[in-house]
């Protein structure tokens, strides 16, 4: 069965800092892709960027850069120079030879200044 | 840009009442989907569908059915409301491509109370 875990039901940082959001997923399929999205208070999902599990270099989108690990089975979000826009909630998500996406809880992060 | 629309934004409902949640997209996309989002629990799929007329079910489809009868549109359809059912519903579409990398665009999302 595929699962995504994420184990930080919330998050600080303090503008202008890094912060890393956790993600284990677990599949015993050797094709998957992982992806990142975004949920500001307005409820809409916002796609931030995605590693495919045959990608040899870790993927990067502006602040965005998502820290694949595949032996450890983890996909952390790591965001550079927070900023008080990047406050929302983020979800981790999975697909595996299927056009079907599954979610993780989601972290809710909150930026401070 | 992808659009995504869904047809209600808020909705109060009574227990027992049928209830429609209607999507459209504007991209010609083959994949649509429903999800349920609850706090604590993530996004939950309800159901999928892949073309007009197919569906499949999803990890939660108790209590729901769909409607896929033109390629642009997809309805969530609770025959009978329950107020276990208060959640927000949210919408997708995605190109069919049985590959992983694959983006699934959503809409805003339906706010839906049932007392």
């Amino acid at each position: 069965a595929q699962k995504i875990t994420q184990t930080q039901p919330g998050m600080f940082v303090q503008e202008k800092e890094a912060v890393t959001l956790d993600c284990t997923y677990d599949t015993s399929d050797p094709s998957y892709g992982l992806f990142w999205y975004k949920q500001p208070s307005s409820g809409e999902m916002i796609f931030l960027i995605y590693q495919g599990s045959y990608d040899q270099q870790n993927a990067t989108e502006g602040r965005y850069s998502l820290n694949f690990q595949k032996a450890r089975k983890s996909a952390n979000l790591v965001i550079s120079a927070s900023q008080l826009g990047d406050s929302a909630m983020y979800f981790c998500a999975m697909n595996a030879n299927t056009d079907k996406l599954i979610f993780g809880t989601g972290t809710r992060l909150q930026v401070f200044p | 840009d992808v659009k995504v629309t869904q047809s209600s934004r808020y909705l109060v409902k009574r227990t027992g009442e049928k209830v429609f949640l209607e999507c459209v997209q504007d991209m010609d996309h083959e994949n649509m989907f429903w999800y349920r989002q609850d706090p604590g629990l993530g996004l939950r799929l309800i159901y999928f569908s892949y073309d007009v007329k197919m569906k499949e079910k999803g990890d939660i489809p108790e209590g729901y059915s769909v409607s896929r009868e033109k390629k642009e549109r997809f309805s969530l359809i609770l025959e009978s409301a329950s107020t276990n059912q208060t959640s927000m519903y949210l919408c997708a579409s995605s190109l069919l491509r049985g590959q992983r990398r694959n983006t699934i665009y959503f809409g805003e999302g339906s706010w839906l109370t049932v007392v």
